[in-house]
Parts: structure tokens; sequence; C-alpha cells
């Protein structure tokens, strides 16, 4: 099962707004709406900022959002600020009944 | 709070085998599923297995099949992984998270154990 597809890097200014992709097959990421991104600062564990696409759970901000057409699912995040800086990871449950994560993006704050 | 806490960090040999706790407190530890995640140093994360803390039945990725072992003990609410026959490779921090039925998503997570495997 191959990982999802991320882009390495993502970067922009403080209040501006970027774009993660995920993309994976019609058994993964195209499947089902079970797809989650998790954020993960240095040296620290992966956070829960995403869930079935465009879920928050309670506390994370509005300016993280969600959207999924055919097998690519995103993650925009607005009004970008500098702990935004981190790792983010796409997962998704597959045909197989496991989870496929992304390769990861490393989002950058200019 | 909803807490995980994994014990501490861990070095084998090439062969031998490595087994890692994760602790649980502030909710009700059989309501829940406890996931198992692998991350290589400077690499992704790479998701290795689940255990039906309720059942005790567990389920694991392909790649994991026949060398890891997920179990739990409810008297300390803590749950297990162990990983047989270890290579350098898998050298990694482990993490275990949580996950309420059929959410799939894993909405806490434990700080990791760092699992070094070396000669």
């Amino acid at each position: 099962q191959s990982a999802l597809t991320q882009p390495a890097s993502v970067s922009g200014s403080p209040g501006q707004s970027i774009t993660v992709s995920c993309t994976g097959t019609s058994s993964d990421v195209g499947l089902y709406n079970h797809v989650c991104w998790y954020q993960q600062h240095p040296d620290k564990a992966p956070k829960l900022m995403m869930y079935d696409v465009n879920k928050r759970p309670s506390g994370v901000s509005n300016r993280f959002s969600g959207s999924k057409s055919g097998n690519t699912a995103s993650l925009t995040i607005s009004g970008l600020q500098a702990d935004d800086e981190a790792d983010y990871y796409c997962t998704a449950y597959s045909s197989s009944n496991t989870y496929v994560f992304g390769i990861g993006t490393k989002v950058l704050v200019l | 709070q909803v807490q995980l806490v994994q014990s501490g960090a861990e070095v084998r040999k090439p062969g031998a085998s490595v087994k890692v706790s994760c602790r649980t407190s502030g909710y009700t530890f059989t309501t829940y599923y406890i996931h198992w995640v692998r991350q290589a140093p400077g690499q992704g994360l790479e998701y290795m297995g689940m255990i039906n803390i309720r059942g005790g039945n567990s389920m694991y990725a392909p790649k994991f099949q026949g060398g890891l072992t997920l179990t739990r003990d409810t008297s300390t609410t803590t749950a297990y992984m162990e990983l047989s026959s270890l290579r350098y490779e898998d050298t990694a921090i482990y993490y275990c998270a949580r996950e309420s039925p059929s959410t799939f998503n894993f909405d806490h997570w434990g700080q990791g154990t760092l699992v070094t495997v070396s000669s």
C-alpha cells in the first residue's frame, strides 16, 4: 500500500492562505470521507486538525479548512501565522481496513 | 483530562524484541481503540495496527503481520506494542493514539517512545 502523495513543502507569508494537497487512489482517499489531517511540530506528537474531510475538532482554529474532490483531499490554512509552521500529514482509511498516511508536507511561514 | 503516557526509550540489538507500553487515563479505556504509528528519524508517519480494547481483537497493517503483537491490560488501562525480530530500520519513534470506534480519527496521542536498534 503506497503512501499518499503530498508536496514536500508549501510556503506563504503571514496572513496569506496556503493549500496542501493529498492525492491517493479510489481505494483510499476516494473511497470514503474518512480523510484526516495531522499537524506535527518538531519533536512533538501529531495533533488532529481535521477529520472526515472537513470537520474541525474542538479547539482547532477556523482558519483551517478541508475539502476533497475525487482522489485528492486538501487542507487550506488561511491567515497564516508563525505557529502554523509545522509538518502536516493526511491520512485515509482504505479498502484494506487499514490506514495510509501521506508522505508529509512542511509548511513554512516566510 | 485524557492522557496517553508511553514508556521510556529502549535500545535493542538486531533480532531482539521490544515491548512499549501506553498507559491511559481520563477516559473509559474499554470504549476506545488504540492505534500504533511509527516515525523513523527524519521520515513520515507509518501506520502499524490497532487493538479493540473491549474485545481484545487486533488488526495489523500488512507490513507488520507476523512481527507485531498488540495487547492490552484493562485492569491497568494500558496498551502494549511488541515488535519482534528487530532490524536496524525499525529504529523509530513509536506512538500510541486513541480512536473513538468508527470515527476513523486519532484524537489523542502519546508522547512517543524512541526505539533504537543498534549492535
